[in-house]
């Protein structure tokens, strides 16, 4: 799987939109970004993933540059429980489009949302 | 509905000592898999296992080191004569993995495991 590389930290005002970004310029075609999150003491949470095209769900946003060669996670309205390590994945989807089998993580970024 | 559960969620044990670690995936996921998480580290994979297949073994650090997953379902992680350094919380996943599509891991609490 490709390389990622990421900011170690970031700070955000609550209600503030955060925008955490994640270089992975290895990236192949078949490979898709995924975005987990770690809170404090928890084990880490799916926050989204994609493949080319920008995805958005009730959590985040994740924009995906033309070349895919860059993302950016966007938190549009931060809170402080969204202060957590926020790790960004790239993982090769299978044959058939399927992607499943273990994620590498690296050290992520640690985003503190504060008041 | 149920998460993925773990037990215990706190283990110490005297260094030579053995430990087995447990899983409880998710219903209905095919896919379990076993990483750790060392103080100051990252998540590191340790083994996977998807239906009947041949588990990935590729991340156990050692021989010391084994999991079985039994009927599909739960899963034991054993940690044989333990070491200092395999102090760390034991994190287990699963996941629906069959047919197309891209599937998202389910993270347990983690088991912490101190080893003196």
């Amino acid at each position: 799987d490709a390389k990622t590389t990421q900011p170690p930290s970031m700070d955000c005002a609550e209600g503030r939109a955060a925008n955490l970004p994640c270089n992975h310029s290895t990236i192949s075609g078949n490979e898709y970004v995924y975005w987990y999150r770690q809170i404090h003491s928890q084990g880490p949470q799916y926050i989204i993933h994609g493949l080319k095209n920008n995805e958005t769900n009730e959590m985040a946003s994740l924009i995906i540059t033309e070349d895919r060669k860059s993302s950016t996670l966007i938190l549009p309205h931060a809170t402080l429980r969204d202060t957590a390590v926020y790790y960004c994945i790239v993982r090769v989807a299978n044959a058939g489009g399927t992607s499943y089998g273990k994620l590498t993580f690296g050290q992520g970024t640690i985003l503190t949302v504060h008041p | 509905g149920a998460g993925v559960s773990q037990s215990p969620s706190n283990k110490v044990t005297e260094k030579g000592k053995d430990v087995e670690l447990r899983c409880d995936p998710i219903s209905g996921h095919t896919a379990l898999y076993w990483y750790r998480q060392s103080l100051g580290q990252g998540l590191e994979f340790l083994i996977y296992f998807q239906g009947n297949s041949a588990p990935d073994k590729s991340g156990l650090p050692s021989d010391r080191f084994s999991a079985e997953r039994t009927g599909g379902s739960v899963s034991t992680l054993t940690i044989q004569r333990t070491q200092q350094e395999d102090s760390a919380v034991y994190l287990c996943a699963s996941s629906l993995a069959s047919g197309q599509g891209t599937y998202e891991q389910y993270f347990g609490p983690g088991t912490r495991l101190t080893v003196t």
